[in-house]
């Protein structure tokens, strides 16, 4: 399967600050990459579906402007929370497909906004 | 509206034993039925996939059953063992489309 990676793997930030996630595809090129948060004990929900060269698709509820995504290139996809604040705080996992069906997870990232 | 319904939220199985996991959906739609494994701390992993032109696909220990005229598919672990505690999701596409994701079930395995 592919490897995806994640870094880092856990952040702690003050309140108020802006914090930066990578998702790299380390085996193969990754059109379509995507970006959930998970809380705890709970399943994944799919903030936005991330694609090379073009905006990312946000799904309902979530707001593009404080959750910025950027897929510059085949293997790296990015995720910014801007001006975090404590009920961010959450595990955040990418994901990359290969093919149309399967889908395989990074290891995610655990942030912790104080 | 939860597109795929999964049972039970937790389940307790001795060593050795099968532990089974039932998922449910109603879209029609969906061609293609991962389940995942997912470790404390650690981002989801594949186990095992079906599509719905076949009822049953083995992988090792990991088999998944497929109803389709029931719209059920079920996740069954034989000889479970402690290292197989984690917590399985299920999960359906239609197509292209993305993922949805049952509500996941925590399983133990107790020596």
């Amino acid at each position: 399967g592919a490897v995806v990676s994640q870094h880092p793997s856990r952040v702690i930030c003050k309140s108020g600050t802006s914090v930066k996630i990578e998702c790299r595809s380390l085996d193969f090129q990754a059109t379509t990459m995507f970006w959930y948060r998970q809380f705890p004990k709970q399943s994944l929900m799919l903030m936005a579906t991330s694609n090379e060269g073009s905006k990312a698709t946000y799904e309902q509820g979530v707001e593009k402007d404080k959750f910025l995504i950027n897929h510059a290139s085949l293997t790296l996809s990015t995720l910014t929370v801007t001006s975090a604040h404590p009920e961010d705080s959450s595990f955040y996992i990418c994901s990359v497909r290969s093919g149309t069906d399967t889908q395989y997870f990074g290891p995610g990232t655990r942030l912790t906004v104080l | 509206q939860q597109q795929v319904k999964q049972s039970p939220q937790s389940l307790i199985v001795q060593k050795g034993g099968i532990s089974i996991i039932n998922c449910a959906y109603e879209n029609t739609a969906f061609d293609y039925f991962p389940w995942y494994q997912q470790f404390p701390g650690k981002g989801p992993a594949l186990l095992i996939a079906i599509r719905p032109d076949v009822s049953e696909k083995k992988e090792g220990r990991f088999t998944i059953s497929f109803n389709k005229s029931a719209k059920q598919f079920s996740l069954h672990i034989m000889d479970s063992q402690p290292g197989d505690s984690a917590t399985y999701f299920c999960a359906a596409k239609a197509g292209a489309n993305n993922l949805f994701f049952g509500t996941g079930t925590r399983l133990t395995v107790i020596p």
